[in-house]
């Protein structure tokens, strides 16, 4: 596609429910990362792709956290047993490729806002 | 691992006037530094960036400079324009990672 896609755009969930965030990437796009941002914070790194593989898991902040990608494109957030620290947006980007020397240009997608109520 | 801290949170200037937006990063290794433009509703969008072997960059109104023995890189924008308002990231590489440490952010206000 044109750019990166994130589905929903908006979630409203009850604590203790799953949800699941979904990133499209641009097409042939080889790397996806996915960054948190909460209110009046910076992006917080969760999880970085290259391909199918997930080189990089570090920012994940629990083990109710974990992510999928399939295909080399779409990619799955999963957060299971939402608590309300969970609300913030969830940003997903993609990069053509990974650059050894860390100059990767990423583009990011609108965000899916997540609120557990 | 890499730290960024971003200075102000919060800028206002007069339509026209220069804004000036300062990140420090930590590890000096940090080899790729971008700035990001975030307006109301969508994603960050890269504006500018800067490798470590450039001391400044420069495109139309926007410019980075960047300082390896400080360790600390800058965005300047000259003749801002009320499209200017949104929240500006800087960025740092994390060395012997594919992943960037960004700074909190900082809100860009241009008053007509």
């Amino acid at each position: 596609g044109a750019g990166v896609s994130q589905s929903p755009s908006n979630k409203v969930t009850e604590k203790g429910k799953d949800v699941e965030l979904r990133c499209d990437p641009i097409s042939g796009h080889t790397a996806l990362y996915w960054y948190r941002q909460s209110l009046g914070q910076g992006l917080e790194f969760l999880i970085y792709f290259q391909g199918n593989s997930a080189p990089d898991k570090s920012g994940l902040p629990s083990d109710r956290f974990s992510a999928e990608r399939t295909g080399g494109s779409v990619s799955t957030l999963t957060i299971q047993r939402t608590q309300q620290e969970d609300s913030a947006v969830y940003l997903c980007a993609s990069s053509p490729w990974v650059d050894p020397s860390g100059a990767n240009v990423l583009t990011f997608g609108a965000g899916s806002r997540l609120t557990v109520l | 691992g890499e730290n960024v801290e971003q200075h102000p949170s919060t800028l206002s200037v007069q339509e026209g006037d220069s804004a000036v937006i300062k990140c420090t990063y930590s590890d000096s290794a940090s080899n790729y530094f971008p700035w990001y433009k975030q307006e109301l509703g969508k994603g960050p969008q890269l504006i500018i960036d800067i490798r470590s072997n450039v001391g400044e960059k420069k495109d139309q109104r926007i410019a980075v400079t960047l300082n390896k023995t400080a360790k600390h890189f800058s965005l300047h924008i000259t003749e801002t324009q009320p499209e200017d308002s949104a929240v500006y990231f800087c960025a740092a590489s994390d060395p012997g990672t594919y992943k960037y440490i960004f700074g909190t952010g900082t809100r860009l206000k241009v008053l007509a």
